[in-house]
């Protein structure tokens, strides 16, 4: 089992520019989460997909779209890259739903925005 | 508005002091809390607790949940340079029918040798 895995491990766009943060898992879980994390400001969740098929906006959605593409996979867009989306960003899965889980997190990926 | 408050920021300690890591939160529709150490990378995950006054241990590490107070303590015994680490509090909470998870801003712990 790989667990969760996250692409690319750093990235680093001019202001303006688009990317795709790609995620997947292996452990057939329901729930997919993405976060980003920033100095003294602890894991901001961005959109989290409870099932397959269904997305939904967390604290921090301006900026990014997302994609549950099927229960594997939860992909981060930024469509049009920002200096404060410069972060550390999160994917992480848990079985969710009827009872309560433990997440298991990715890697993460740096972005650097310029 | 949810939120998870933990304290202290930062601690520093020397190895074998015992340490206790707080952790308030207001949420609706409280489900579980959970705590996790993150070293250099992602967190790892450490406890899981759902219920009130039931102690979960971990070798050195212990932590309890007081649902009536809203308040949950980590503590750490014998504490070891290898405890140095972001200790981060995440209470689940259920809103029409989904699930999600929020974060306080973690405790950074470092423990000298």
């Amino acid at each position: 089992n790989a667990g969760v895995t996250q692409t690319p491990k750093f990235q680093v766009l001019k202001t303006g520019q688009s990317m795709t943060l790609q995620c997947a898992q292996d452990m057939n879980h329901n729930s997919m989460y993405w976060y980003r994390q920033d100095p003294g400001m602890g894991l901001r969740l961005i959109y989290y997909s409870a099932s397959e098929g269904t997305t939904d906006k967390g604290e921090v959605p301006n900026g990014y779209n997302v994609s549950r593409l099927n229960k594997r996979e939860f992909s981060l867009r930024l469509e049009s890259a920002a200096p404060s989306q410069t972060s550390v960003y999160f994917c992480a899965s848990s079985e969710g739903a009827v009872s309560s889980y433990e997440q298991y997190f990715g890697p993460g990926t740096r972005l650097t925005v310029t | 508005e949810d939120k998870v408050v933990q304290s202290p920021l930062s601690l520093v300690v020397h190895e074998g002091d015992t340490v206790t890591l707080n952790c308030s939160y207001e949420v609706t529709n409280f489900r579980s809390l959970l705590w996790y150490k993150q070293e250099k990378k992602a967190p790892t995950f450490l406890f899981m607790l759902t219920s009130s006054g039931i102690e979960k241990k971990s070798g050195r590490l212990s932590s309890i949940l007081d649902k009536k107070e809203l308040f949950s303590i980590l503590n750490i015994t014998a504490t070891q340079t290898g405890d140095s680490a972001i200790y981060l509090c995440a209470v689940e909470s259920s809103a029409s029918g989904t699930y999600k998870y929020i974060f306080g801003t973690g405790t950074r712990l470092k423990v000298l040798a």
